[in-house]
């Protein structure tokens, strides 16, 4: 088993373009999360996602920010007209089901001139 | 709402030397906590959760309700602990187990 993988692991934008981040899930596991993480802080929950549907967009912001989770292919996070406050890096898990583990990916690093 | 508190940002110890990484967390339910791990170059991983109870690479944590902690300790460091370590909330609302996290800790073991 690969383990979860993000694409790209870095990304540069302008301000003003979109970026979309990837997640491929480990094999069997149907649970995703997206977590921020920006310099000197923890990681943020996001979303939570399960196969085709948004279980918590809690902490995904209101605006310019989507993610979605199709029944067949990775997760996507989806960024529109980025700003220099979306620098940060993003990192997804997974897990099989709600309860158990997370795996975590190696992160997306986006930086945003 | 959850709040995970790690209190110190560096801490520097000499191989051998026993090691605290403090963790306070604020919910009004009944979380369940973590230990996670970065080594350099490496993700994210699980250390330890603490209903398994179990002492992973030496590690123990306790979950202590009344004083609202989960300090991570162990009684010799090694140079191999060397890493970014994060404590973590989950408060497994219904089927939701999102994770907040503190802000971390570098464990720097020198020889």
């Amino acid at each position: 088993n690969a383990g979860v993988m993000q694409n790209p692991r870095h990304l540069v934008r302008r301000r003003g373009q979109e970026a979309r981040l990837r997640c491929s899930p480990m094999k069997g596991h149907s649970h995703v999360y997206w977590y921020r993480q920006l310099p000197e802080e923890g990681l943020k929950f996001m979303v939570y996602l399960q196969k085709e549907n948004i279980i918590d967009e809690s902490g995904m912001p209101k605006e310019r920010f989507s993610a979605e989770f199709p029944k067949e292919g990775p997760s996507i996070l989806r960024i529109q007209q980025v700003v220099r406050g979306d620098s940060a890096a993003y990192f997804c898990a997974s897990s099989p089901s709600p309860r158990e583990e997370q795996y975590f990916g190696p992160g997306t690093r986006l930086t945003v001139t | 709402a959850q709040r995970v508190t790690q209190p110190e940002k560096l801490l520097s110890v000499f191989k051998g030397a026993p090691v605290e990484l403090k963790c306070n967390y604020s919910y009004s339910g009944s979380p369940e906590l973590f230990w996670y791990v970065q080594y350099s170059r490496q993700r994210l991983q699980l250390l330890l959760r603490h209903i398994s109870r179990e002492s992973i690479k030496g590690f123990t944590a306790d979950l202590n309700k009344g004083e609202t902690s989960f300090h991570l300790k162990k009684p010799f460091a090694q140079e191999e602990d060397s890493a970014m370590y994060y404590c973590a909330l989950s408060a497994h609302t219904g089927a939701n187990s999102k994770l907040t996290f503190g802000k971390g800790i570098t464990l720097s073991v020198r020889p």
